[in-house]
């Protein structure tokens, strides 16, 4: 089946700094990326969608000067934390699709700011 | 109220057990996902669906459109399917219900 790939797996960083994240279709050329945001024991939030080569689509109460959101390619999207703190931290999926196919999710990434 | 519901919260089960996790929607829909969270975090979709039925395995979906509910039924169910489920309905965007937590005991 479809792969997606998401790294890293896990961060912990100090509060101010940035973090990237990174989402990548192994298999296949995805054209639309999505990215949700998960707090303990809560369903999982859209936080923006992104298709190859335009602008984010971000979901309201989503900072998109602090969620940077980059779909260069086909096959990849990243998703940067800027200037991180405390509140950022959370479980950050990605998940992608091509047309109408279904979504494949990443493994998720973990990110802890001290 | 949520657009998407599930129940129940949180199961347990003994191994061997028939399972049925149930999702109810309030808005339209073009198709319906049931998804699988291990504990480590990464999502497995399990199906997407628009109508009818659904058979993988040990697993199996139902969707009844015009009642606006899903079924995930697991057969003889395993320590292994222990897990978060969610439902997932494709709106204008992929909504979640809250996930039913799953423990399958030996």
């Amino acid at each position: 089946g479809a792969v997606v790939s998401q790294h890293p797996s896990r961060v912990i960083c100090k509060s101010g700094t940035s973090v990237k994240i990174e989402c990548r279709s192994l298999d296949f050329q995805a054209t639309t990326m999505f990215w949700y945001r998960q707090f303990p024991k809560q369903s999982l939030m859209l936080m923006a969608t992104s298709n190859e080569g335009s602008k984010a689509t971000y979901e309201q109460g989503v900072e998109k000067d602090k969620f940077l959101i980059n779909h260069a390619s086909l096959t990849l999207s990243t998703l940067t934390v800027t200037s991180a703190h405390p509140e950022d931290s959370s479980f950050y999926i990605c998940s992608a699709s091509r047309g109408a196919q279904p979504q494949h999710f990443g493994d998720g990434t973990r990110l802890s700011i001290l | 109220k949520n657009e998407v519901e599930q129940s129940p919260q949180n199961l347990t089960a003994q191994e061997g057990e028939f399972i049925t996790i149930n999702c109810s929607y309030s808005v339209g829909i073009s198709a319906l996902h049931w998804l699988q969270q291990h504990p480590g975090g990464g999502i497995v979709s399990l199906f997407m669906l628009s109508s009818g039925k659904k058979k993988h395995g040990r697993l199996i979906a139902t969707i009844n459109i015009q009642e606006k509910h899903s079924s995930l039924h697991i057969t003889a169910s395993h320590p292994r399917d222990s897990a978060v489920y969610i439902c997932a309905v494709i709106a204008d965007k992929l909504i979640f219900g809250t996930g039913t937590r799953l423990q399958v005991f030996p």
